[in-house]
């Protein structure tokens, strides 16, 4: 079946813009996640969706980040003002929800380049 | 954010070798995860572990979660050409709100045919 799916695959943009990213979650998955991911880094944590419950936007690392989730499915993570140091990959990922277990499923990633 | 401590950092390995990486924390993790990253692409799940002690293989892979439930270790056997790429740990805390993964800085393996 379908994986997660993200656009843009690569997106430039000029320090101050703001900038949207999409995510297509696996169909039937409840949950889903945006991770941050750095050059030659791990994966940082930026915000978790789950059914209808208040995101956990713990990982966003300022008020210039905000993501949404509608109707259950897709999400948009919207970095506002860019700075140089957004420049990342952004992973998004899905996962069954409390009772899956735990496991995650990504997509390739948004490479954001802030000039 | 708090990461997980993965090591070693990078490995060059003949192929045929076989190759061990770990992972270890100083909190408790419920659940344990190993991925592999090729470049230009997402993670890919490669074993999932529930348990403490469990002992899982996929193929020529075997994962095995800590009994302290502190650490977790990755194993390839016969290292082939294509098994190049990041191995990246992950883990999710007891008591962690939501499902969000701590990753591992991550393995880097080059394989010399």
């Amino acid at each position: 079946g379908a994986g997660v799916s993200q656009s843009p695959s690569n997106k430039v943009t000029e320090k101050g813009k703001d900038v949207e990213l999409r995510c297509d979650p696996i169909s039937g998955h409840t949950a889903l996640y945006w991770y941050r991911q750095s050059l030659g880094q791990g994966l940082e944590f930026l915000i978790y969706f789950q059914g209808n419950s208040a995101p956990d936007k713990s990982g966003l690392p300022s008020d210039r980040f905000s993501a949404e989730r509608t109707g259950g499915s897709v999400s948009t993570l919207t970095i506002q003002r860019t700075q140089q140091e957004d420049s990342a990959v952004y992973l998004c990922a899905s996962s069954l929800g409390p009772s899956g277990g735990g496991e995650q499923y990504f997509g390739p990633g948004t490479r954001l380049t802030v000039t | 954010g708090q990461q997980l401590n993965q090591s070693p950092q990078s490995m060059f390995i003949q192929e045929g070798e076989d190759v061990s990486m770990n992972c270890t924390s100083s909190s408790i993790f419920n659940t344990w995860l190993w991925y592999k990253q090729d470049p230009g692409e997402g993670p890919v799940l490669l074993i999932a572990l529930y348990k403490a002690g469990e002992l899982t293989s996929n193929g020529r892979l075997t994962a095995q979660f800590g009994i302290t439930r502190k650490d977790s270790f990755l194993n390839i056997s016969a290292s082939i050409p294509s098994d190049v790429g990041i191995y990246f740990c992950a883990g999710r805390r007891i008591y962690n709100q939501g499902g969000k993964l701590i990753f591992g800085q991550g393995t880097e393996l080059s394989v010399k045919p």
